[in-house]
């Protein structure tokens, strides 16, 4: 079955760590994307990508990385940097065959910090 | 101002009622328009495009109003299972085609 996985479903971390969070499509989708909702607010995008190799700041990039080395991965990472990073991590993909403005979401990773 | 606004609600509907609500955008050259469904802690999906005709999918039907800058979706013969969070979208191709969600109307259809 094609899909968007995500791993780990809940990330507890320190104050002070670094942390990644993984996203994977086998939809050989070209653009993917990274959001975060905070309860009760709309999804703020993190940093999305167009293509391998290449990737683009969002609305709320700072405190935050992406790599793009293969088109199938798309993970972020958390950084120290990152003020309040306690929230709901989403990761999306889509091409440019699906329903323009579609994009397909995985299951998303709570991140807590203790 | 926020980009895309909706009511946070609850809107608390009666199964077999008819519920809508708005989401109002303030970038007039937004280019199109989605409402996607979100559950409880899942993940949203696409629910419908809106277009500038107004368009139905089954018990939902979808408006846009560009001279006032709004989309509205309208649920008839409400179902238990259309309990869940509806967020309005708007894509900008100006900007990369990025999506900008609205925060949410949460519905609760009971019995």
């Amino acid at each position: 079955d094609g899909g968007i996985t995500q791993s780990p479903k809940y990330l507890f971390r320190k104050e002070g760590q670094n942390v990644t969070l993984s996203c994977e499509q086998n939809l050989n989708h070209d653009a993917m994307y990274w959001y975060r909702q905070d309860p009760g607010q709309g999804l703020r995008l993190i940093y999305y990508s167009q293509i391998v190799n290449d990737f683009q700041k969002g609305d709320i990039a700072e405190g935050y990385s992406v790599s793009r080395e293969k088109k199938e991965s798309f993970p972020l990472t958390v950084t120290s940097a990152q003020k309040n990073p306690t929230a709901f991590y989403l990761c999306a993909s889509s091409s440019g065959h699906s329903t323009p403005g579609e994009q397909f979401f995985g299951p998303g990773t709570r991140l807590t910090v203790l | 101002r926020k980009e895309v606004e909706q009511d946070p609600g609850p809107f608390n509907v009666p199964e077999g009622a008819t519920v809508a609500f708005n989401c109002t955008y303030s970038n007039s050259a937004s280019q199109s328009f989605f409402w996607y469904r979100q559950d409880c802690r899942k993940e949203p999906k696409l629910l419908m495009s809106v277009y500038s005709s107004g368009n139905e999918d089954g018990r939902f039907t979808a408006q846009l109003n560009r001279a006032s800058q709004y989309i509205s979706l309208l649920i008839r013969d409400s179902k238990l299972s259309d309990s869940a969070t509806y967020l309005c979208v708007v894509n900008e191709p100006a900007a990369g085609n990025k999506l900008t969600f609205g925060g949410g109307t949460r519905v609760l259809v009971k019995p």
